[in-house]
C-alpha cells in the first residue's frame, strides 16, 4: 500500500545550525505535501506545504524542497531556535481524496 | 481562530468498558477525521466523514466505530476498551473539496486498564 518514509527519527542540532528532514512518498499519484509540528503537549500544526507543481517553498526560516522523480522531499529549517524543538510530520496526498499518508515524526532538539 | 475541541484530554477506562470521544469543529467543515498517534508509528486514519451520516473507514477501523449526526460533531466510539486501544486520539477537520491544511484538536489521550 501507499506510505511514507521519514527520516531521521531524532534529530539533535546546536542553536544557530540547520536542520534537515527527509520523507519519500510511494504513490506516484500524490500532489499535496504538507508538513506539521507538534510541540509537546500540543496539537500537530501546519508550519509549510508543497504541491506537485512547485519545486521549493520558503517562509522565512523554513523551507521545503520536492523532487518528484525521486518521489521525495524536505524541510529545511536555517538558524535553527530552542521553540523549534518539536516533532515534525510530514505528509502525502492526493486531490479528491482524503486520504493523508503520514510519516513517523521526527523529533528535533535544539540544544542551547 | 480556527477551532478544533477534543471532550476529554486524559481518560482511565478499564477493559470491556464502552468509551466516547467527542470532538467540535466551530469552522463549518465538512470533512472530519480520527487519527490514532503511537511513537513510531506516526498518525494513522481510523475513520473519515465527508458528511453528516456519512462515514468511511481509515487504515484501523477494527475496535471503533463513529458517529456523526450534527456537522460539528464527530464521535470517536470504542465499543469495548482494550490495552492495545491505550493511545493518543487525534481528531482533524478540513475543507470539502480542497485539498489542504487539517485543523487537529489537542487530542485525548486513552489509557485502557
Amino acid at each position: 500500500g501507499e506510505n511514507v518514509e521519514q527520516h531521521p527519527s531524532t534529530l539533535s542540532v546546536q542553536e544557530g545550525d540547520s536542520a534537515v528532514i527527509k520523507c519519500t512518498y510511494s504513490d506516484s499519484a500524490s500532489n499535496y505535501f504538507p508538513w506539521y509540528k507538534q510541540e509537546l503537549g500540543k496539537r500537530p500544526q501546519l508550519i509549510i506545504d508543497i504541491r506537485s507543481n512547485v519545486g521549493e517553498k520558503k517562509d522565512q526560516r523554513i523551507a521545503v524542497t520536492l523532487n518528484k522523480t525521486a518521489k521525495h522531499f524536505s524541510l529545511h529549517i536555517t538558524e535553527t531556535q530552542p521553540e523549534d524543538s518539536a516533532v515534525y510530520f510530514c505528509a502525502a496526498t492526493t486531490s479528491g481524496t482524503y486520504k493523508y499518508i503520514f510519516g513517523t515524526g521526527t523529533r528535533l532538539k535544539v540544544l542551547a | 481562530d480556527v477551532k478544533v475541541t477534543q471532550s476529554s484530554r486524559y481518560l482511565v477506562k478499564r477493559t470491556g468498558e464502552k468509551v466516547f470521544l467527542e470532538c467540535v469543529q466551530d469552522m463549518d467543515h465538512e470533512n472530519m477525521f480520527w487519527y490514532r498517534q503511537d511513537p513510531g508509528l506516526g498518525l494513522r486514519l481510523i475513520y473519515f466523514s465527508y458528511d453528516v451520516k456519512m462515514k468511511e473507514k481509515g487504515d484501523i477501523p477494527e475496535g471503533y466505530s463513529v458517529s456523526r449526526e450534527k456537522k460539528e460533531r464527530f464521535s470517536l466510539i470504542l465499543e469495548s476498551a482494550s490495552t492495545n486501544q491505550t493511545s493518543m486520539y487525534l481528531c482533524a477537520s478540513s475543507l470539502e473539496g480542497y485539498t489542504g491544511e487539517l485543523f487537529f484538536g489537542e487530542g485525548s489521550r486513552l489509557t485502557v486498564l
